[in-house]
């Protein structure tokens, strides 16, 4: 069964560095998303992409974050300057059409 | 008033239960539903959609009252193996149709 995939699984770095975390969503599939989950909290939306650009953005996707898909298979998510709140799970997700999203096992970032 | 709102638990229930989990959320014009169930630190999983007319998936079954603004999750015959976090999820509109969850409901299944 085809599934979204993450890279790194556990990503550390610190406070003011760049990160760039990798998802290959479903390979048919024509949305992708990013979530991210603090500790303890619930998931939230960060920004969604469909035929190469941004068709949505919360309030937490601010000009730190920004996303790609620079091919046909990898979808990007890059925090320019990482800040020890950015510390959470992050979620790639992915979908056909309709509303099932499917998502990826999600990068641990910590920001020291 | 929060957009999506669960009881957190935590339910604790013996082998055998029935439990129950709602979850209400505020906005009128969502559109869709679901129930994704969620391991200690790691990924939502897909349980069920939920739709108007209700649905059932072995012992699980979703039930929509759009009048009065709830879902609820029915978990019949409780495993050990259901202990997780169940999430409400709802598509509340948009172009993206991205998902507004919930906090989450713990269940525990104990022996």
């Amino acid at each position: 069964e085809p599934e979204v995939t993450q890279t790194p699984s556990h990503q550390v770095t610190q406070m003011g560095q760049e990160v760039i975390l990798r998802c290959v969503p479903i390979s048919n599939h024509l949305y992708f998303y990013w979530y991210r989950q603090i500790l303890g909290q619930k998931v939230e939306f960060l920004v969604s992409f469909y035929n190469n650009e941004i068709s949505e953005k919360s309030e937490i996707f601010d000009d730190q974050f920004s996303v790609e898909r620079p091919d046909g298979s990898n979808f990007t998510l890059k925090i320019r300057s990482t800040k020890l709140e950015d510390s959470a799970m992050y979620f790639c997700a992915s979908k056909l059409a309709g509303d099932t999203q499917y998502f990826g096992p999600g990068t641990r970032l910590t920001v020291l | 008033r929060k957009e999506v709102e669960q009881d957190p638990g935590p339910f604790n229930v013996p082998e055998g239960a029935t439990v129950a989990f709602n979850c209400t959320y505020s906005n009128s014009a969502s559109q869709s539903f679901f129930w994704y169930r969620q391991d200690c630190r790691k990924e939502p999983k897909l349980l069920m959609s939920v739709y108007s007319s209700g649905n059932e998936d072995g012992r699980f079954t979703a039930q929509l009252n759009r009048a009065s603004q709830y879902i609820s999750l029915l978990i019949r015959d409780s495993k050990l193996s259901d202990s997780a976090t169940y999430l409400c999820a709802v598509n509340i509109g948009g172009s993206a149709r991205q998902l507004t969850f919930g906090s989450g409901t713990q269940l525990t299944v104990l022996p």
